[in-house]
């Protein structure tokens, strides 16, 4: 069974770090790219970050980039997003989600149930 | 960044009823790199179209995508209770990938 499970969420203060993570199986991981889609409580859907099967290709959206860091380790099928500098803006059900292929540019056909990231003091 | 619009906000329909969807780009989505989501309550998002007018795996026919350029359309024809739920598009054929606000559709 393909599957993808976030793990890493919690509750952090306003300025400090987190380290989401992502673990995949039942398919071969190093063939695809994957992203990460967050969603704040009640709201809708925003693309993070994003990263091609060999790492040659990352991309971030404006609002993280210089803050967040997406990477992948394909030996052991997982892939990360540290996430630094956190603000409360940034509260949201984190999604890991795999791209259909193994370039940047490709929709999601599996998505994660998320890990939720709560920034407050 | 490209900005996608979805109209309407919400669609309140009966089942047997037909939905129409609407997704405007700011600027010209590459290669019609669009996609389709449908989000139910509690549950991530599942792809329902991709290249603007292909089925994803599984995806009823009663689901059809169509459009180019600027202007996108999602289809749900004979809706039934079970496609009450959020749609999103999304344009991955940018460097910086967005999604729409959304489009509720509830069912009578």
């Amino acid at each position: 069974e393909v599957q993808l499970v976030e793990s890493g969420g919690g509750l952090v203060q306003p300025g400090r770090s987190l380290r989401l993570s992502c673990a995949a199986s039942g398919f071969t991981f190093d063939d695809f790219g994957m992203h990460w889609v967050r969603q704040a409580p009640g709201k809708g859907l925003q693309w993070v970050a994003g990263i091609s099967w060999n790492s040659g290709s990352i991309g971030y959206a404006d609002s993280v980039k210089g803050r967040f860091t997406i990477s992948r380790d394909n030996a052991k099928n997982s892939l990360y997003l540290q996430m630094n500098s956190l603000r409360p803006e940034d509260t949201a059900l984190y999604y890991c989600t795999k791209g259909s292929g193994g370039s940047y540019y490709d929709p999601f056909d599996i998505w994660g149930q998320g890990t939720m990231v709560t920034v407050s003091s | 960044e490209i900005v996608l619009t979805q109209s309407p906000g919400t669609l309140s329909l009966s089942p047997g009823e037909g939905a129409t969807l609407s997704c405007r780009a700011s600027q010209s989505v590459s290669n019609s790199y669009l996609a389709w989501y449908q989000q139910k309550p509690g549950q991530a998002p599942r792809l329902l179209i991709y290249g603007a007018s292909s089925r994803a795996t599984g995806i009823p026919d009663r689901f059809s995508g169509s459009g180019s350029g600027t202007d996108f359309t999602l289809t749900v024809s004979r809706l039934e209770p079970e496609d009450s739920a959020v749609y999103y598009c999304q344009q991955y054929g940018d460097s910086a990938l967005t999604f729409g606000g959304g489009t509720k559709v509830e069912i009578k």
